[in-house]
């Protein structure tokens, strides 16, 4: 089945434990992002990548690292986490990221919190 | 990037059609106007693209004008679990989900 996992789905953690939270997919997409969503402010893209090797920050990417060795992985880094880090976090990935290939495939999402 | 704007929220009834319009003055020549759907706590689900006029699927349609510098997404005959939030993105790199409309359906 072509999908998108994220692990952990749930995680709790204190402040300044770094922590990975793990994306693959099983699509042979060149493009992967990740994402948070908080109430009132919808999604916000941290980071993407059209491929790999390449990455790229999106609009919220200051406390976030990614990397992308495999075409398959892209996890998210957060080396310091802090209690704003607190969220849902999504990661997707399409075909590509070129303009006519938009159809993104989204993970069950990872719900965060920082104490 | 184009900006977008829509309608915070909307409800309609089971059994009508929905139009939710989104606004895009700013939308470049290579821009792709796609919308997503989202249940509360899922991930965002691809729902319709296209670039001018109309498209249709087996969900939705989408219309664009000529001045592309709006579309409509059309739902026909919505039923309750039609209930979600909808949004539409415009861009060629680096997709920005805004806030998106909360479409709510009633019995």
């Amino acid at each position: 089945e072509a999908q998108v996992t994220q692990n952990p789905r749930y995680l709790i953690t204190v402040t300044g434990k770094k922590l990975t939270v793990t994306c693959s997919q099983n699509m042979n997409h060149e493009y992967m992002s990740w994402y948070r969503q908080d109430p009132g402010l919808g999604l916000r893209q941290i980071y993407y990548s059209m491929n790999v090797e390449v990455t790229d920050k999106g609009d919220v990417p200051e406390g976030y690292k990614v990397s992308r060795k495999e075409k398959r992985n892209f996890p998210l880094i957060l080396e310091s986490p802090s209690p704003n880090q607190t969220s849902l976090y999504f990661c997707a990935s399409s075909l590509s990221g070129t303009v006519d290939s938009y159809e993104q495939y989204f993970g069950p999402g990872t719900r965060l919190t920082v104490t | 990037l184009a900006k977008t704007t829509q309608p915070i929220s909307m409800d309609s009834y089971e059994g009508q059609e929905v139009n939710i319009t989104c606004s895009h003055n700013n939308i470049a020549t290579n821009d792709y106007i796609t919308w997503y759907q989202q249940f509360p706590s899922q991930g965002p689900r691809f729902i319709i693209q296209g670039y001018k006029t109309k498209v249709t699927n087996e969900v939705a349609s989408l219309f664009i004008p000529a001045d592309r510098k709006s579309s409509t997404l059309s739902l026909p005959r919505v039923s309750l679990s039609d209930t979600a939030v909808y949004y539409c993105l415009v861009g060629d790199f680096g997709i920005i989900f805004g806030k998106g409309t909360r479409l709510h359906i009633l019995p």
